[in-house]
């Protein structure tokens, strides 16, 4: 499974767009990205999934590049709600060991 | 709905006690799997099914056992508990086993505290 690389914190104000990037230099073909958010004393939640290019959703963007050794969460006008911890994914179906990283932890002020 | 359901939430255990974490989940998923997560820190996996009577170690199994005898059920057992694994285990599950089957459900997390 490919090595991510996130920071570890990231400060923002309310109504800024967050950028996280996750560094995946060993990325395999057949790896897809995933990120996650958590709130304190809940487990993960999916926020979006991509292979390549641009992925959006209602409540995220994901940028990655064509050499897909990094990926790029994009979180639109933040809010305190926003306040989270964000991991970045990357693997595939053989072994299905579906391992996460340190994550960045993301604070909202307001 | 109910999803992926863990029981108990909560659990104080004395060392060398032995005790089972329940996760079912009623999608119907073959991928199930169990993390741990200790204070301020990410999730490490313990253990994954990919279906029935399949399971697989992840990075952290020692002291855990896992069985999966139906789709439905994914039980952890501590078979001797220790302070070190004091934590809060999370079960999640998926639909499929490529990763653009899509999410990982999680359930609600079970907090153990070993004494």
């Amino acid at each position: 499974l490919a090595k991510t690389t996130q920071p570890i914190s990231m400060d923002s104000y309310e109504g800024q767009e967050v950028n996280i990037t996750c560094s995946h230099n060993n990325i395999a073909t057949n790896d897809y990205i995933t990120w996650y958010q958590q709130f304190p004393s809940q487990g993960p939640r999916f926020i979006i999934q991509g292979y390549k290019t641009k992925v959006t959703n209602e409540v995220a963007s994901l940028f990655i590049p064509a050499d897909r050794k990094s990926s790029t969460l994009s979180l639109p006008r933040v809010s305190l709600s926003d306040t989270a911890v964000y991991y970045c994914l990357v693997g595939k179906a053989a072994g299905n060991k579906l391992t996460f990283g340190g994550g960045t932890r993301v604070l909202v002020k307001p | 709905n109910a999803g992926v359901t863990q029981t108990p939430k909560f659990q104080v255990l004395k060392t060398g006690q032995s005790m089972t974490l329940q996760c079912a989940q009623d999608m119907n998923h073959e991928y199930m799997s169990w993390y741990r997560q200790d204070p301020g820190m990410g999730l490490r996996l313990i253990h994954y099914s990919v279906g029935a009577g399949i399971t697989d170690q992840g990075e952290v199994p020692n002291g855990y056992n896992v069985s999966r005898s139906t789709t439905e059920d994914f039980p952890l057992r501590l078979l001797s508990a220790a302070p070190s694994q004091t934590s809060v285990y999370f079960c999640a599950s998926s639909q499929g086993l490529a990763w653009n089957d899509g999410e990982l459900f999680f359930g609600e997390g079970s907090r153990l505290t070993v004494l």
